[in-house]
């Protein structure tokens, strides 16, 4: 079956700090691969989307990810977060043979001044 | 140009009654996703719907629970004889075809009292 995993519920890191929040799939073949970011009171905008080709994708507000087959993974990465990141991060995956998005339970970013 | 649009944005309702949230797409889109997100929760899909082609109603939690979209375009999630367990935000998305990027409304905050 689909699934996505994102392992940390909270997440706090002070601000200048890099960030990198987890995701793991399970999916029978190569995902669409997508990461959205919510700010409260807010819908889901897009931060970055890995289809096919280079690895390494590079996203809105300074956000890349990094697909790894081997490891089913697609964490996203920050090298210095602002306050401004502070929000809840989602990722999905795309199953194009289903026609449908399975979405992760969310990381709620924290940022410390 | 315009993005997802959605009404109300916020609705209070008695238990047992019926109420009725709008989508509106991006025009142009053949796509349309309607999530539920409870406090707390990741997205829980509910309902597909793709062109001309019959929706993929699997998500949809109850028989209480149905959705239509007029011309391809708008879309009505109705749920009749609300009870507070239906107390949620409610997310529609739209993309251009399948499991392209998904473009996301701000919600409709539904509270069953």
């Amino acid at each position: 079956a689909q699934s996505v995993t994102q392992p940390d519920i909270h997440i706090t890191v002070s601000e200048g700090a890099s960030l990198e929040l987890r995701c793991n799939y399970s999916y029978g073949a190569t995902p669409y691969l997508f990461w959205y970011v919510q700010s409260p009171g807010q819908g889901l905008q897009l931060l970055l989307k890995y289809f096919s080709g280079d690895t390494l994708v590079q996203g809105i507000k300074g956000f890349e990810a990094e697909f790894k087959r081997s490891q089913s993974s697609f964490n996203l990465r920050k090298p210095s977060v602002h306050w401004s990141d502070a929000a809840e991060y989602f990722c999905a995956v795309g199953a194009y043979n289903f026609n449908k998005f399975y979405f992760g339970s969310g990381t709620k970013l924290n940022v410390k001044p | 140009g315009a993005g997802v649009s959605q009404s109300p944005s916020n609705k209070v309702t008695e238990k047992g009654k019926d109420v009725e949230l709008r989508c509106d797409p991006i025009s142009g889109h053949t796509a349309l996703y309607w999530y539920r997100q409870s406090l707390g929760q990741g997205l829980e899909f509910l309902i597909y719907f793709q062109g001309n082609s019959a929706p993929d109603k699997s998500g949809l939690p109850s028989d209480r629970f149905s959705a239509e979209r007029t011309g391809g375009s708008v879309s009505t999630l109705t749920i009749q004889r609300t009870q507070q367990e239906d107390s949620a935000v409610y997310l529609c998305a739209s993309s251009l075809e399948g499991v392209e990027t998904q473009y996301f409304g701000p919600g409709t905050r539904l509270l069953v009292l």
